[in-house]
Formats: C-alpha cells, sequence, structure tokens
C-alpha cells in the first residue's frame, strides 16, 4: 500500500546510454514532480504534471523528457547520460495546496 | 530570483532540549510555508504546513511561527531525541500548482 513507488531503485549506467524511471502514486492525487537531489543534497524542482498536462518546466536539459501516461503515473526518460547527471532523483505527488508526497528516490551513477 | 536560507547546515543539540532551526526567504511571498523531514536515503516526509494569516501552529513537540513581515519561518521541536536527527527542509509555496521551492536543509544531531 505504498503511496508514491518508483523503479528501479539503484540505476548504475555508462555515459551516453538512455534510461528510464518510472513513478506511481495511489494517493488520488492531480498532480505530480520529478525533484533532482544532487550531491550537496540540494532539492530542485524538474518537472510538475497536472492531470497528464506538463504545467512546470524548469531549466532542465532537452536529453530529459517527463511522460505522463496518466495522473497516476509520471516516468522520467534521460537520453546520453552524462556524469553530471549522477544524483537521485525524487517522485512526488501532491494535493492542491502544494503538499508533497515523495517517493523513495532513485539512485542515478553514471560511470 | 527568489532565495531561501536556513540557518546553519548542521545543529547539534542536547537531548532534552529545544531545537530551533530559521528559514529565511527573499524576493518571494508565499501564501504557505511547509517543512520536511528528510532522513539518509529517504526521500523527504511532509511534517506541517503555516498560511500566511496564521502566526503559529503546533504537532504534538513540533511548532512552527511564520513572520510574513520578517519573511521568516521558525521550526521548534521541543524536548528533542535522538530519534530527532535528520535534515530538516522549509518550503515556500504560492499554493495551487506553483512549485514548491526547498531550502538548502538543516541537518539536526541530537546528542543523548
Amino acid at each position: 500500500d505504498t503511496a508514491v513507488s518508483q523503479t528501479p531503485k539503484y540505476l548504475v549506467t555508462q555515459m551516453g546510454n538512455d534510461k528510464s524511471i518510472k513513478c506511481e502514486q495511489n494517493l488520488g492525487h492531480d498532480t505530480m514532480y520529478w525533484y533532482k537531489q544532487d550531491s550537496k543534497k540540494f532539492l530542485k524542482i524538474m518537472f510538475s504534471y497536472n492531470n497528464k498536462e506538463l504545467i512546470i518546466n524548469e531549466t532542465v536539459p532537452n536529453r530529459f523528457s517527463p511522460k505522463s501516461p496518466d495522473k497516476a503515473h509520471l516516468n522520467l526518460h534521460i537520453n546520453s547520460l552524462e556524469l553530471g547527471d549522477s544524483a537521485v532523483y525524487f517522485c512526488a505527488s501532491s494535493q492542491e495546496d502544494g503538499t508533497q508526497y515523495f517517493g523513495p528516490g532513485t539512485r542515478l551513477l553514471v560511470l | 530570483s527568489q532565495k531561501i536560507e536556513q540557518n546553519s547546515e548542521a545543529l547539534n543539540i542536547q537531548e532534552g532540549k529545544t531545537a530551533t532551526l530559521t528559514c529565511n526567504y527573499t524576493n518571494y511571498s508565499p501564501a504557505y510555508l511547509q517543512w520536511y523531514r528528510q532522513d539518509p536515503g529517504r526521500g523527504p516526509v511532509f511534517l506541517l504546513l503555516i498560511r500566511e494569516n496564521e502566526k503559529e501552529k503546533r504537532k504534538e513537540r513540533l511548532k512552527v511561527t511564520f513572520d510574513t513581515t520578517l519573511k521568516q519561518s521558525l521550526f521548534h521541536i521541543t524536548a528533542s531525541q535522538p530519534a530527532d536527527s535528520a535534515t530538516y527542509l522549509c518550503a515556500p509555496h504560492s499554493g495551487g500548482y506553483q512549485k514548491v521551492t526547498f531550502g538548502t536543509g538543516t541537518k539536526l544531531q541530537v546528542i543523548p
């Protein structure tokens, strides 16, 4: 009965590869997000979807492409991975007041 | 540009004392201010939300204040316990579908 789940939990890959991270929420929230937390632990928003529509798109390289097949799912595809993409990626969903419910995170290491 | 600062990267406090964490923001007029707790290797967990028209909010041993004139929120943990050791993040928010911007976090260590 996990509220926000992400797969995979760990992802180790070579530079130049393409990878995807999946996220699902069973809270019935309309809004979902992707955040990146770097080695300095700074949590920064990347994208936000409301009811499958992109509403926030921060300054993120276009190698990153989110996709929301329905309001309970938000996936993140990353093309041509670079060393600097190594970080923890968190998915979250929220109520109307913006209260965020986070997933467990995906630890991405690009070698 | 919006700036959110939390008083210190790390705060050490003796068990049983009150921990006070500070969140200051500039170039911003949030309608809400949220506080989260993050443990190592885990996602942040929501603790409390305070609205701009509320001066203070309490939940068990936690208390949050919100001063829109000073552009500051204080987060207090009374009778602190070693289990309270974690990183605490503040997040001002304008409401609705506006993005939530997180502060840099304060790592609290409660020493037995």
